[in-house]
């Protein structure tokens, strides 16, 4: 069936500093590959989506590129605040048939950034 | 639009007592999603909904949770009777076909049971 692995966190940072969040994926066929943000107190947002290989979701400033050949849509940002502390989720839509529409999500990986 | 509204935003009910959880998703979305959230377990689907009928119920845990798409514009999820590993954030979700499978999701329902 269809997985989405993300990096271990917690991941602490300073203001200002380059973040990378690693997400690989197991799945069948085509999926579109999502990264979801949740702030304290709210739910999930869409930060940014890729639809095909090669194809790169930007938002606010994160950056995410779909890589077929290693099955990966890790996430960056090369300057963060510590208004981007929260928790952040990759996730991959199945390709179709009967489970189209249902996502399938990482762990999540919790972000703090220090002023 | 108003976005995903879910009610009740926050729940403490004693272990037994039956819960319901509401849902309004996004008029026009023919998907509608829930989840449980927990820091154990992270975040879980629990079932969904294709135009009001349920498609995939493989992740609600027990008998003890139902849930029902009466409309297009409201869902309900309830556990019935209700035990303290209940305890989590539910959440839930609405999406369309022409929308590309991005998910709306509501503010969610933090449910305590005692």
């Amino acid at each position: 069936g269809n997985s989405v692995t993300q990096m271990e966190g917690p991941v602490t940072l300073s203001e200002e500093a380059f973040l990378t969040i690693n997400c690989t994926y197991t799945a069948t066929g085509y999926p579109s590959l999502f990264w979801y943000v949740q702030y304290p107190g709210e739910g999930l947002q869409l930060l940014l989506k890729a639809t095909k290989a090669d194809d790169k979701g930007s938002n606010k400033g994160f950056e995410a590129t779909y890589r077929k050949e290693t099955t990966s849509f890790h996430l960056e940002k090369g300057s963060v605040q510590v208004s981007d502390s929260a928790v952040y989720f990759c996730a991959l839509s199945d390709a179709g048939g009967t489970s189209y529409g249902k996502l399938t999500f990482g762990q999540g990986t919790i972000l703090t950034v220090h002023p | 639009d108003a976005g995903v509204i879910q009610s009740p935003r926050h729940e403490v009910t004693e272990m037994g007592q039956e819960v319901t959880l509401r849902c309004k998703p996004i008029s026009g979305h023919d998907y509608l999603f829930w989840y449980r959230q927990t820091m154990m377990r992270g975040l879980e689907l629990l079932i969904y909904f294709n135009n009001n009928v349920p498609i995939d119920d493989s992740g609600m845990p027990e008998d003890r949770f139902s849930a029902k798409m009466p409309n297009a514009s409201f869902s309900t999820l309830k556990i019935q009777p209700s035990e303290p590993r209940d305890s989590a954030v539910y959440f839930c979700a609405s999406s369309s076909i022409e929308g590309a499978n991005v998910l709306t999701f509501g503010a969610g329902s933090r449910l305590t049971v005692l």
